[in-house]
């Protein structure tokens, strides 16, 4: 399978714990996405990373989430202190950096339950 | 901060039924996806459009570019039971190389086809 993979699939943590989930991008892409989605909403932007550089954050990321991508190829989301508003979908997309290209695949996504 | 609205948000037809949804915004679109979401999963890319009034074609989807790049719309041809989901349309205003495959997502039209 050669798609965007995510782990894990599911996670139910207790508030104030912290969590961490994995993201591995197409191979070839180099770019790579943190979007979250609510029930009933689309996905919202939270991140995004060029090779291993962060270039944007969104004003939905608080201090206790925190993103890395360190060697250019899978990248981490953290979040640390849960709380039960963080409960949601995380999910991770990535895309070849080529000029007018914005097609994003998307992975399926973790599912953050926070108790 | 641009606003991407789709209409409906719930649509419930029947099987060999016709549809159309629509995603709307007040700024022009550099590109725009849709894409489709199932329950539980990632949201899957349908079809880019980028050129305004391109019309693009998938088997039983039409997808059509507004003149203008400030709307899209989705037409289904008798719908089957396999088109149920959710039905996401994600624009990208990006000038900058920055900018491009950030996406912003409508809420998405809830689409369900019935035997």
């Amino acid at each position: 399978d050669t798609g965007v993979s995510q782990n894990p699939r599911h996670k139910i943590t207790k508030r104030g714990q912290n969590v961490t989930f994995r993201c591995d991008p197409i191979s070839e892409h180099n770019r790579l996405y943190w979007y979250r989605q609510t029930l009933g909403q689309g996905p919202e932007f939270l991140t995004y990373f060029q090779n291993e550089a962060q270039l944007e954050k969104s004003r939905l990321l608080s201090d206790r989430f925190s993103a890395e991508r360190p060697k250019g190829s899978f990248s981490t989301l953290e979040i640390q202190r849960t709380e039960q508003g963080d409960s949601a979908m995380y999910l991770c997309a990535s895309s070849p950096f080529r000029r007018s290209n914005t097609e994003a695949f998307f992975g399926q996504g973790t599912r953050l339950t926070v108790v | 901060t641009q606003l991407l609205e789709q209409s409906p948000q719930f649509l419930s037809i029947q099987e060999g039924e016709n549809l159309t949804v629509y995603c709307n915004s007040s700024s022009v679109f550099s590109s725009l996806q849709w894409y489709r979401q199932e329950p539980g999963e990632g949201p899957v890319l349908l079809v880019t459009v980028v050129t305004g009034g391109e019309v693009k074609k998938l088997k039983r989807l039409t997808f059509q570019f507004g003149d203008a790049r400030k709307d899209s719309s989705l037409h289904i041809t008798a719908a089957q039971p396999g088109d149920t989901g959710l039905y996401l349309c994600a624009g990208s205003w990006g000038l900058t190389t920055d900018s491009w495959g950030k996406l912003q997502f409508g809420a998405g039209t809830q689409v369900v086809v019935t035997p």
